[in-house]
């Protein structure tokens, strides 16, 4: 699976759009863009995904590059629990295991 | 029931001792994964069932570590002789039909302590 790579950290201010930004430059056709997020003692929690087309659902958007070099996922009104580590990964189809990297921890404030 | 089940939520355990960690998937996931993250770090993938097919058990991190999954449903991860490095939140995640197809769902982890 391709290697992604995201910021250590940001911060968000309270309402405003969180924009978390991922680079898969290695992407292969076949892999998928996930996200995930790990919310303090909880178990990660998938958020979104997609292959090449810009998807969104009632938690976030995620927009992919036409390259499909690197993505971003897009939180439209950030809440404080909305304070997590955000995952963003490259996964073959037919059934790869899930590996997680370092992620972006996302601090949203009042 | 709902969602993963995990048990023991806590266990608390002396060095050299074995532990028995289960988790129950949601019912009809043909896929298994257990992960485990150390205070402060990232998760690290342990071990993966899918089906009937041998398991993908590339992470185990030491012969220590062993998983089954019987009858294709209940995992138990056995740590054999327990070291203090295998203090961990141990996570499991169930999925219909392993990770590429969307969504994993993940336990509330079983809480490692190894005096």
């Amino acid at each position: 699976d391709a290697k992604t790579t995201q910021p250590p950290s940001m911060d968000c201010a309270e309402g405003r759009a969180a924009n978390l930004p991922c680079n898969h430059s290695t992407i292969s056709g076949n892999e998928y863009v996930y996200w995930y997020r790990q919310i303090h003692s909880q178990g990660p929690q998938y958020i979104i995904h997609g292959l090449k087309n810009n998807e969104t659902n009632e938690m976030a958007s995620l927009i992919i590059t036409e390259d499909r070099k690197s993505s971003t996922l897009i939180l439209p009104h950030a809440t404080l629990r909305d304070t997590a580590v955000y995952y963003c990964i490259a996964l073959k189809a037919a059934g790869n295991k899930l590996t997680f990297g370092g992620g972006t921890r996302v601090l949203v404030k009042p | 029931g709902a969602g993963v089940s995990q048990s023991p939520s806590n266990k608390v355990t002396e060095k050299g001792k074995d532990v028995e960690l289960r988790c129950d998937p949601i019912s009809g996931h043909t896929a298994l994964y257990w992960y485990r993250q150390s205070l402060g770090q990232g998760l690290e993938f342990l071990i993966y069932f899918q089906g009937n097919s041998a398991p993908d058990k590339s992470g185990l991190p030491s012969d220590r570590f062993s998983a089954e999954r019987t009858g294709g449903s209940v995992s138990t991860l056995t740590i054999q002789r327990t070291q203090q490095e295998d203090s961990a939140v141990y996570l499991c995640a169930s999925s219909l039909a392993g990770g590429w197809t969307g969504e994993l769902f993940f336990g509330e982890g079983s809480r490692l302590t190894v005096l």
